[in-house]
């Protein structure tokens, strides 16, 4: 059964770069959308961008000017820079597949908190 | 962006209530509808997709329904490890987005 899992730096300073990584486990990259998904403590969910296997890329147009998301085939791990972080990302960040593109997220990764603080 | 707008915020119920969620799209969605739960400090967990098929391994007193802008969640019969928060999500267009969520807490 495939598993995601979030890693990088817990706390990041105003103005520098969010980096995260998600390690697929168990199942392969290939033809599934890979998502990051966010959630400020206590708020709801937001939806950050995708990408395809093949490299395709959609990003939410609320982050699009701060957001890079890259897949690496061969070490099955998709990765998010969010450029310039304030505040306002502080956030639980998620990973999670999709079968298609106007699909659900299913499975997700347990998630890793980022504080951007200084 | 679609705005989706679940109603209750909060909802107070006991073990065996029969409890529905609505979830309402700014625009028709179809059935590109699916429902999350979520308990605290966990990943949030797929119930059900496209509007009304049931996740596999989900309980079946979990049941969805609705399309267009209308949708609900109804759980028959609510078990002590339902009492969590729920969201609703349209992956009708880019960006998906997430109702803002519903607690079903203890009465």
């Amino acid at each position: 059964q495939v598993q995601l899992q979030e890693s990088g730096p817990g706390l990041v300073k105003p103005s520098e770069t969010l980096s995260l990584t998600c390690t697929v486990s168990d199942g392969s990259i290939t033809n599934y959308f890979w998502n990051w998904i966010r959630q400020p403590p206590g708020k709801g969910l937001e939806w950050i961008g995708h990408i395809y296997h093949s490299g395709s890329t959609y990003y939410n147009p609320s982050l699009k000017s701060r957001v890079t998301i890259s897949v690496d085939t061969t070490k099955n791990q998709i990765s998010l820079r969010l450029n310039s972080a304030t505040a306002a990302d502080t956030a639980v960040y998620y990973c999670a597949r999709a079968p298609y593109i106007a699909a659900w997220f299913d499975p997700w990764g347990q998630g890793t908190l980022v504080t951007v603080s200084s | 962006d679609i705005q989706m707008t679940q109603s209750p915020s909060t909802l107070s119920a006991s073990v065996g209530d029969r409890v529905t969620i609505t979830c309402r799209a700014s625009q028709s969605i179809s059935t590109y509808l699916n429902w999350y739960q979520q308990d605290p400090g966990k990943a949030p967990k797929l119930l059900i997709y496209s509007a009304s098929s049931l996740q596999s391994g989900v309980p079946s007193r979990f049941s969805g329904s609705g399309s267009g802008t209308d949708f609900t969640l109804t759980i028959s019969s609510l078990q002590p490890e339902d009492f969590s928060t729920y969201y609703c999500q349209q992956s009708y267009t880019t960006p998906q987005t997430f109702g803002q969520g519903t607690k079903v807490e203890v009465k």
